[in-house]
Order: C-alpha cells, then sequence, then structure tokens
C-alpha cells in the first residue's frame, strides 16, 4: 500500500498562472481533506469531502476548488495563484468511524513568485 | 469556534523527559490527537486518546487529559535525538474534521 501520496512534491507558479494539485489514496478512504501549512499557523483546512462526488468548504477555502469524481482521488484547483497561497499543501484522507485518524500524504510546496 | 493552542518552541536534554502541552475549546471533542512532523515530511499520528479517558500509555509516550481544563498533554520519556520534530495537538470536530494547533517545535540537545 502506498497510502497517501501526491503529485508535485514542488511547483513554482507565476501571479495568475493556475494549477491542479493531486492527491490520490488506496485504503479505500471515504473522507478526503486537503490542508495548507503555514509558519507558526498550524494545518489550515481548505476543503474537504465525505464521499465520492461530494465537497465542502472548510476553514480557508477562498481561492481554491475541489473535485472527488473518483473515491480514490481528490483534486485541489488554484484558478488565479497568488502569492499568499505560498504554503505548503498537505492532503490527509480517514475512515468514517473509529479513531477518525487521518492519514497525510508528503505533502506539495508551492511558491507563488 | 474551535481553537487549539500549545506552545511553540521546546528544547530539551537528550534523556530527559519533555513534555507538551495543549489547550482546546471544544468540549464535545469525541478524540484528541498528537500527530508528529518530521522535517520535510507529512504528519504521522503518534496517538490518540478517547475522551473519556484520564490518561493513556504507550511505550515511552504518555497523554494526560483533564477534560474539566481541556487539557491535554504528551509526555516522551528519555527523549532522544531522533524525537526532534514539531508536535501537533488536535481536537475532533464535526464531521471527522480535526481541528489542530500552531505545532510545538521540539528541540534535541546533546
Amino acid at each position: 500500500n502506498a497510502g497517501v501520496t501526491q503529485t508535485p512534491k514542488f511547483r513554482v507558479l507565476k501571479t495568475g498562472q493556475s494549477m491542479t494539485l493531486l492527491c490520490a489514496q488506496d485504503m479505500n478512504h471515504e473522507y478526503m481533506y486537503w490542508y495548507r501549512q503555514d509558519p507558526g499557523m498550524g494545518l489550515r483546512l481548505i476543503h474537504y469531502s465525505v464521499g465520492e462526488g461530494t465537497t465542502a468548504k472548510g476553514e480557508v477555502p477562498d481561492g481554491y476548488n475541489v473535485s472527488r469524481l473518483k473515491k480514490q482521488n481528490f483534486l485541489l484547483g488554484l484558478e488565479s495563484a497568488a502569492p499568499s497561497q505560498t504554503s505548503v499543501y498537505f492532503c490527509a484522507s480517514s475512515w468514517t468511524s473509529g479513531g477518525g485518524e487521518q492519514f497525510f500524504g508528503p505533502g506539495t510546496r508551492l511558491t507563488v513568485l | 469556534g474551535e481553537d487549539v493552542e500549545q506552545s511553540l518552541f521546546l528544547s530539551v536534554r537528550e534523556g530527559d523527559s519533555s513534555v507538551i502541552n495543549c489547550t482546546y475549546t471544544d468540549s464535545s471533542s469525541t478524540y484528541l490527537y498528537w500527530y508528529k512532523q518530521e522535517p520535510g515530511a507529512g504528519l504521522q499520528l503518534l496517538t490518540y486518546i478517547f475522551s473519556n479517558m484520564d490518561m493513556k500509555q504507550d511505550q515511552r509516550l504518555t497523554v494526560l487529559l483533564n477534560k474539566k481544563d481541556k487539557h491535554l498533554s504528551l509526555r516522551i520519556a528519555d527523549t532522544q535525538t531522533g524525537d526532534s520534530a514539531i508536535y501537533f495537538c488536535a481536537e475532533s470536530i464535526r464531521d471527522y474534521k480535526l481541528s489542530f494547533g500552531a505545532g510545538t517545535t521540539v528541540t534535541v540537545r546533546a
């Protein structure tokens, strides 16, 4: 099992460019999440999904869109990147029962110039 | 709203015990978690405690929960250089979401 994987690992964008971050999990988890991590601020939830075909806003959704067309994939899109979106992005997934442990991917480091 | 607070830095000598503290706000949290993040990596679950427990021990790790004060702590016994990392406290909120603290950077010195 690969667990949770993210592509790409690094990316540099110019202001106004668009890109999509891909998250994939092979654990048959229902729930998937996108977070951003900024120094001194911990992890903040951008969007999440409670199942295939569903998405919901988290704490900081503005400037991002998501899609969950397949259960194993959760895509995060930036339509028009801004320097404020420079961050490390983490994807996570979890079951719908038990301790609710979230399993994290290795992260994508995004720089917007 | 949900707010998890923890101190940002902790320096400890190798072999000593480390204690990382955390306060949370949502009294309905079912589970509380400690995650570890090593440099350049994602978060890994260290341990978690169910809200009806006061203490949980797992090898070198001891978690204490004071539900009245909404206070959670993680004690690492015999701290090693491999324990240097950022430690995040998190509480479960609705829809299986987690609310994370800012993270405590633990530095182990020889």
